[in-house]
Parts: C-alpha cells; structure tokens; sequence
C-alpha cells in the first residue's frame, strides 16, 4: 500500500528565505505527483504537477522535483514571503487518477 | 468558468438524518471523486467515478453512497450520519493523469 510522508509537519522561517519541503512514499509506481497549497479553512489550490516521466516543473518562485528511484519529491520556494504562509500537500496519482495524500507540512513566513 | 462547485457549505445533522453533498464541475472532465479530510489523518478519497456512468470505491467508503448523475455531476450520499461522519468533504474532478482540481469542501458536523 503506497505511503507519503511529509517531513516537517510544520515549518516557521523569517521572509526572504529559500526553503526545501520534502514528500517521501513507498511505492515508486505512480502515475504523478502532485503539490497542493491549502489556506486554512478553504479548500486545495493545485501548484504544480509533476508526471512520471519527468524530474522537475516550474512555476514562478517554485520548483518541484520529483526522483522515484529514491521515492521523494521536493517542492523549493524561493524568496518566501508572508503570503507563501499555508498548508503545503503532496499528493501521488495512481492509475485510476486518484490521489493519496500526504498530511502535510503547515509553513509560517515571519516578517 | 466556476470549476468545482459544491453545496452546502456548511450542514450541521443529527445521528441518524440523511443528506446528500452535491458536485458539479463546467470543465468537461470525465473523472470525478469525492474525498474526507478530518485532523491528523490527511484527506482520503470516499469514491470516485472514473467516467459517466461508472463508480467505484475508494480506501473509505463505508457509510457513503455515490451517484454520477451526468458527466457535470457527481453526488455524496449519507443514508445514516453516524458523528465519525463529522469531516470537510472535499470534490475534485480531472482528465485521468492530468492535474486535479477540488471545490472548496462542505464542512459537515453530526451531532
């Protein structure tokens, strides 16, 4: 049964710094790997997708990498801000579309 | 374009009452699902239809039924609310593969 993890649960930096999220799982049969923003009290915002055949996407200040040999992806947010603040989610695709979650990592930009 | 749309909001129940959770999605996508979130234990998908017509069980369906009543729509039904019912239930819908899009949930509370 695929696992994800995601280590820290929780994570507090000062604004303007780089900083690294990290999703683990088990199976490295995926389809795709998903990264969700969650704001509390609201629903997912999808950030970026990652299929499997690739190593990495883009947008704006982020990056996702994905390395299923080792089973981890990396979601990198660069020059973080207070509004960057939120519940950050790894999701993993299987064959059918459906998502298995990770639970996690809750992220507070200081000013 | 609205995305995923859900209703209600908010519903408070009590032991026993029934209600359906109502989804729609305008973006023509054939794969539809439906997911709890509840603290610590991450979100994890109830059921989910891959295309019109065709439903399936997800890793917590017990206590759940499910009808895709046409390609737009895909809806949650409770016949008994039990309190381990009390959860956010969240709708998402995607092309099988490609990147998934949730509504804003339907906070649910059963006395």
């Amino acid at each position: 049964k695929q696992e994800v993890t995601q280590i820290p649960a929780a994570l507090s930096v000062p604004e303007g710094e780089n900083l690294v999220l990290n999703c683990s799982f088990t199976d490295s049969a995926i389809y795709n790997l998903q990264w969700f923003r969650q704001d509390p009290g609201k629903g997912l915002t999808s950030l970026l997708l990652i299929q499997s055949s690739q190593r990495e996407q883009t947008s704006g200040r982020l990056n996702a990498s994905l390395d299923k040999s080792s089973g981890r992806s990396t979601l990198y947010i660069a020059a973080s801000q207070p509004g960057d603040s939120a519940t950050y989610l790894c999701a993993l695709g299987g064959s059918q579309g459906n998502l298995i979650f990770g639970k996690g990592t809750k992220l507070s930009v200081k000013p | 374009n609205a995305g995923v749309t859900q209703t209600p909001k908010f519903q408070v129940l009590k032991t026993g009452q029934s209600m359906t959770l109502q989804c729609a999605q305008d973006m023509n996508h054939n794969s539809m699902y439906w997911y709890r979130q509840d603290p610590g234990m991450g979100l994890r998908l109830i059921y989910y239809s891959a295309s019109e017509g065709t439903t399936d069980k997800g890793e917590v369906p017990n206590g759940y039924n499910v009808s895709r009543l046409n390609k737009r729509e895909f809806s949650l039904r409770l016949e008994s609310a039990a309190p381990s019912q009390t959860s956010v239930y969240f709708c998402a819908s995607s092309e099988q593969g490609i990147e998934q899009f949730f509504g804003p949930g339907t906070r649910l509370t059963v006395l």
